[in-house]
């Protein structure tokens, strides 16, 4: 398996545009995770999905940020408008079960002007 | 409340130092530990796992009960250590603490 895909890997864009990032678990893993990771507040647990199922978003910042899983092998973040501030690296993350290892992706570098 | 507490935010020791990177936890249950390693730019990785009792790298942590704590150590640093260091409670979803920057000069 070539583990966590996330794309793009690099985002510039400017301020109320729409960002789509995206990801794709390894095969057979049943829960999902979206991080955040800035300086400032370290790593923070956006939300997360069971069987493709959103189970906790309350780590969501704002009504800006939604997040969807179609199906077991593809999840999307968008935020819309994006802000200055939501400048940061966004991880995704997959595991087979909820409080066993975690497999991070090369995360999405995400620089909003 | 789970809760994963690692107080040094930054911790720089010489090469061929010996290096701990303290973690507390609280968890009621019986907890399962993680070790992560993040290198500059780069995912984070499992480093180890308190269930495995192996030494990675070099890298052994050791569960105390007692002391609620899973520091993670290393006899002799190297300037390859040089990375940021998350450990976590196995927990749905895992409970990461704040990160340990590790800087080893040479």
């Amino acid at each position: 398996d070539a583990g966590v895909i996330q794309s793009p890997r690099h985002e510039v864009t400017e301020m109320g545009q729409e960002v789509t990032l995206r990801c794709k678990p390894i095969s057979g893993h049943d829960y999902l995770f979206w991080y955040r990771q800035t300086m400032m507040r370290g790593l923070e647990l956006l939300i997360y999905f069971n069987n493709n199922v959103p189970i906790d978003d309350s780590g969501m910042p704002e009504d800006r940020f939604s997040a969807k899983m179609p199906n077991a092998s593809f999840s999307t973040l968008k935020i819309q408008p994006s802000e200055p501030r939501d400048s940061a690296v966004y991880f995704c993350a997959s595991s087979s079960r909820g409080g066993d290892e975690q497999f991070f992706g090369p995360g999405t570098r995400l620089t909003v002007l | 409340a789970q809760r994963v507490t690692q107080p040094e935010k930054l911790l720089s020791v010489f090469k061929g130092a010996p290096v701990e990177l303290k973690c507390n936890y609280s968890y009621s249950g019986s907890p399962e530990l993680f070790w992560y390693v993040q290198y500059s730019r780069q995912r984070l990785q499992l480093l180890l796992r308190h269930i495995s009792r192996e030494s990675i790298k070099g890298f052994t942590a050791d569960l105390n009960k007692g002391e609620t704590s899973f520091h993670l150590k290393k006899p002799f640093a190297q300037e390859e250590d040089s990375a940021m260091y998350y450990c976590a409670l196995g927990n749905t979803p895992l409970v990461f603490g704040k990160g340990t920057r590790l800087s080893v000069i040479a």
